[in-house]
């Protein structure tokens, strides 16, 4: 099945920009998702189909993707943003499968 | 606004069967396109897709839980359900139903489901 790889942490100074990576084989080929969760909460999609947002997500979430690495950045970072996040893609070569990555710490300096 | 909530025994006993309930508010689980789905979590851990049901009622799952997982769809009352047979401590998390599609974007909050006798 396919496996996503996320680094287990991150961490930035507060204004600055974090990049979240999210390695697959040839997943530039993939639609690529991002969810942000928060201690006790459910997840929330930041970003879907690589690089579009949500209604009422800020702009400064943003992602990319191309060859085997996906990338969420988020620019300008604040405090809120400390969260885990997660990429997931929707393998259909493979009878319909959700695979999520493993998840990263992004702690805010 | 659509709103998914999940139900269900807490706690579970080894070997026996897991069996939660979403039930789907302020709106029609079979009006459209879309997938209704389990994922859980185990205590701090990531995401793990359980399995999904269609608007159609096909069903789809997780490769390494399949022989263990049904998923059903009651339209009738607007519920979705979850059965995970022969559980053990390992299937001890937060269970969290969701709608999709390619992704997911509307969750429950989830319900700690810890397998012990």
């Amino acid at each position: 099945s396919y496996v996503l790889t996320q680094p287990p942490s991150v961490s930035v100074a507060p204004g600055q920009t974090a990049r979240i990576t999210c390695g697959g084989n040839n997943i530039g080929s993939k639609s690529v998702h991002w969810y942000q969760q928060k201690p006790g909460q459910a997840p929330v999609l930041v970003v879907y189909d690589d690089s579009d947002r949500p209604s009422g997500i800020p702009e400064r979430f943003s992602g990319s993707n191309s060859g085997n690495t996906a990338t969420l950045t988020i620019s300008r970072v604040e405090a809120g943003d400390e969260a885990d996040y997660y990429c997931q893609v929707w393998d259909s070569s493979s009878d319909r499968n959700w695979v999520f990555g493993g998840g990263t710490k992004l702690t805010v300096l | 606004q659509l709103q998914l909530q999940e139900s269900g025994p807490g706690l579970v006993k080894p070997s026996e069967t897991l069996s939660l309930t979403c039930t789907v508010s302020g709106g029609s689980i079979s009006s459209s396109s879309y997938y209704w789905g389990w994922i859980r979590q185990p205590p701090g851990k990531g995401l793990e897709w359980i399995g999904s049901i269609y608007y159609s009622g096909s069903t789809y799952y997780n490769p390494s839980l399949k022989s263990r997982v049904t998923i059903s769809v009651d339209t009738s009352k607007n519920q979705f359900s979850l059965k995970l047979s022969s559980v053990t401590a390992a299937d001890t998390a937060v269970y969290y139903c969701a709608r999709h599609s390619r992704y997911f974007d509307l969750w429950g909050r989830g319900t700690l489901v810890t397998v012990s006798s």
